[in-house]
């Protein structure tokens, strides 16, 4: 089992529908958690951090987190054709590995005309 | 504010040379991060410094890896001698505190 899953995509979504993506993590002593942007040859963006269970909203993001589901996700209402791109989840571990950010394989989002 | 620098943005080598990747943090970042992505597969993490010290070091693949970060500032990783399976995209970040990391535009190392 993968420490951070998503599913992979390509997630099509038209323009100005809400595009929902998902993460799930393994390990329950996670402490907090990142969604990243990667536009295609560039580095990853942070666009979102939550830190605890519940929604917390920036723009057109949200973020959910649900830690007994071990569970995060991240919504972007109004998805336009600049969102296009693969979305990565990452997370930090317990104490001992606070900082050491573990990611998943990233979920590509498309956003049609 | 500068972002999170790297270079070189591209390197191609042989099998058996060195290379040693620079990375310059955001102005006043104290945590300093390395990671890799192998073709296919998810970003990896291979250590951290705080200032010039060495935090977790857990994910260095093996002994042919050198990072340094002399001074707290900017940071260096050494591959020596470089093998095939080191070929991918090597990613440096930064962050004021431990948690929010801030990423360079990587290096795409390729050894053939």
């Amino acid at each position: 089992q993968k420490e951070v899953e998503q599913n992979s995509g390509p997630l099509s979504v038209p323009e100005g529908a809400i595009a929902s993506l998902n993460c799930t993590y393994s390990d329950r002593g996670s402490q907090s958690f990142f969604w990243y942007r990667q536009y295609s040859g560039k580095s990853p963006e942070l666009i979102m951090s939550i830190y605890s269970n519940g929604d917390k909203e920036d723009g057109r993001f949200t973020a959910q987190l649900n830690k007994a589901s071990q569970y995060v996700s991240l919504l972007i209402r109004d998805s336009q054709p600049s969102d296009s791109a693969t979305y990565l989840c990452a997370v930090t571990g317990n104490t001992g590995t606070a900082s050491k950010l573990t990611f998943g394989t990233g979920t590509r989002l498309q956003v049609t005309l | 504010e500068a972002g999170v620098t790297q270079f070189p943005s591209h390197s191609v080598i042989e099998k058996g040379q060195t290379v040693t990747l620079r990375c310059d943090p955001i102005s006043g970042h104290d945590n300093l991060y390395w990671y890799r992505r192998v073709m296919g597969k998810e970003i990896k993490f291979l250590l951290h410094f705080v200032k010039e010290s060495k935090q977790d070091e857990s994910g260095m693949p093996n002994n042919r890896f050198l990072a340094e970060r002399t001074g707290g500032t900017y940071s260096t990783l050494k591959v020596q001698p470089a093998e095939l399976e080191d070929s991918g995209v090597y990613f440096c970040a930064s962050s004021h505190l431990p948690y929010e990391q801030y990423f360079g535009p990587g290096t795409r190392l390729t050894v053939t």
